[in-house]
């Protein structure tokens, strides 16, 4: 199917431990996204990207951090000072810069703690 | 503050009947309002856009700033139309989404 890849889509983190999750895209888009999803609560922003080597914090960005040294590819680290990772986490890409421009979303990864 | 609300959790209709998801947005802005759609075992993706008053699937929603509203109608549900709904909010201040909660939709045979 394409477009954004997310891996893996299983990922266990065990205590004091950092876990990487990756994002890759082929749609050329400049804009990337992080999102958290938790049951009843919608997406939540973690990081983003417009541009390449630029990124910005959301909405609960602490005890995460990300990279954008290309443009397909965003990936996100979960620290050990994320003290509730478990939660499924999307990544999303769009255009960019354009208010009517849609997101385009990957499968997800589900994190769970050992 | 800028907000989707998606008031119900869970909404259960009869094949055939109308279907209707609310959304209602506080937005100080002109607002750009998608609708976003998640079947199982599927990616999110958009269903339709505020801008392109278009209908997919059957389904449209209309922008009433009046109301701060954007819900999502369809006349006959189909039992294909069981998924995730979401409704969000185009931020100009960051070209980011507000998302709101979701609303699960199930369509009963």
């Amino acid at each position: 199917d394409g477009g954004i890849t997310q891996s893996p889509k299983y990922l266990f983190r065990k205590e004091g431990q950092n876990v990487t999750l990756s994002c890759e895209q082929n749609l050329n888009h400049d804009a990337m996204y992080w999102y958290r999803q938790d049951p009843g609560q919608g997406l939540r922003l973690i990081y983003y990207s417009q541009i390449v080597n630029d990124f910005q914090k959301g909405d609960i960005a602490e005890g995460y951090s990300v990279s954008r040294e290309k443009k397909e590819s965003f990936p996100l680290t979960v620290t050990s000072a994320q003290k509730n990772p478990t939660a499924f986490y999307l990544c999303a890409s769009s255009i960019g810069g354009r208010r009517n421009q849609p997101q385009h979303f990957g499968d997800g990864t589900r994190l769970s703690i050992l | 503050a800028q907000r989707v609300t998606q008031p119900e959790k869970l909404l259960s209709v009869f094949k055939g009947a109308p279907v209707e998801l609310k959304c209602n947005y506080s937005y100080s802005g002109s607002p750009e309002l998608f609708w976003y759609v998640q079947y199982s075992r599927q990616r999110l993706q958009l269903l339709l856009r505020h801008i392109s008053r278009e209908s997919i699937k059957g389904f449209t929603a209309d922008l009433n700033k009046g109301e701060t509203s954007f819900h999502l109608k369809k006349p006959f549900a189909q039992e294909e139309d069981s998924a995730m709904y979401y409704c969000a909010l185009f931020m100009d201040s960051n070209y980011q989404l507000i998302w709101g909660a979701g609303t699960k939709l199930i369509i009963k045979p």
